[in-house]
């Protein structure tokens, strides 16, 4: 069973158009989190959510909306997609401050 | 200013040699502190972490790591690369225990020369 899992895990899209990530952990953690990771391989967190309560919402273009319909799922919306946004984008959980990285989704906006 | 350094973007070792990856961190308080690993093309793993208590470490696959408060450090070692450690490795913090938010280093990339 995959702890953390996200769907898709490539996703190629042209630009200005609209899409999601979805996210989904089966360990039972409160608290999910996602991550954008560039080219240079440099991780920064978006955002944080504890039981569908939004913890941490870093400065993020308004483009890039989360939504947790349930303490198990995490999505990721992203609207009018840039070039810029091209990167590969990880969902965690956490307990106990530890967290769970899922295996990624890689975004190529062209 | 940057919370975690990882000194040494690329790091090169014989296999069977030594592996230290060197983390320094800045915070008035003890933070938490973790090493991930990532393998190419994948998310990225729990190798150890601190939170209190003994400030040596044990993680997976032979790594370990130690606490040094007066040196604001995190080292990263292993006494015998092999081949399969070969990866991205991330040193992250927590400082604000309230939120958990984890901050990353910028990465140490690992090659092991047969």
């Amino acid at each position: 069973d995959t702890a953390v899992s996200q769907t898709p895990k490539y996703l190629v899209t042209q630009m200005g158009n609209d899409k999601s990530i979805k996210c989904e952990q089966n360990l039972g953690h409160d608290t999910m989190y996602w991550y954008k990771q560039d080219s240079k391989k440099f991780l920064k967190i978006m955002f944080s959510y504890n039981n569908k309560e939004l913890i941490i919402n870093e400065t993020v273009p308004n483009r890039f909306s989360p939504k947790s319909p349930d303490k198990a799922h995490l999505n990721l919306h992203i609207n009018s997609l840039e070039l810029g946004d091209s990167a590969v984008y990880f969902c965690a959980s956490s307990q106990s401050y530890t967290q769970y990285f899922g295996p990624g989704t890689r975004l190529t906006v062209l | 200013a940057q919370s975690v350094t990882q000194l040494g973007s690329h790091v090169s070792v014989s296999e069977g040699a030594l592996v230290l990856l060197r983390c320094n961190y800045s915070s008035s308080v003890p933070p938490y502190l973790f090493w991930y690993v990532q393998y190419p093309n994948q998310g990225l793993q729990l190798l150890l972490k601190y939170t209190t208590g003994a400030t040596l470490v044990k993680g997976i696959n032979g790594f370990e790591a130690e606490f040094k408060k007066s040196e604001t450090s995190f080292h990263l070692t292993k006494p015998s690369a092999h081949m399969s450690d070969a990866a991205e490795y991330f040193c992250a913090v927590i400082l604000n225990f309230g939120n958990e938010k984890l901050t990353f280093g910028t990465g140490t990339r690992l090659t092991i020369i047969p």
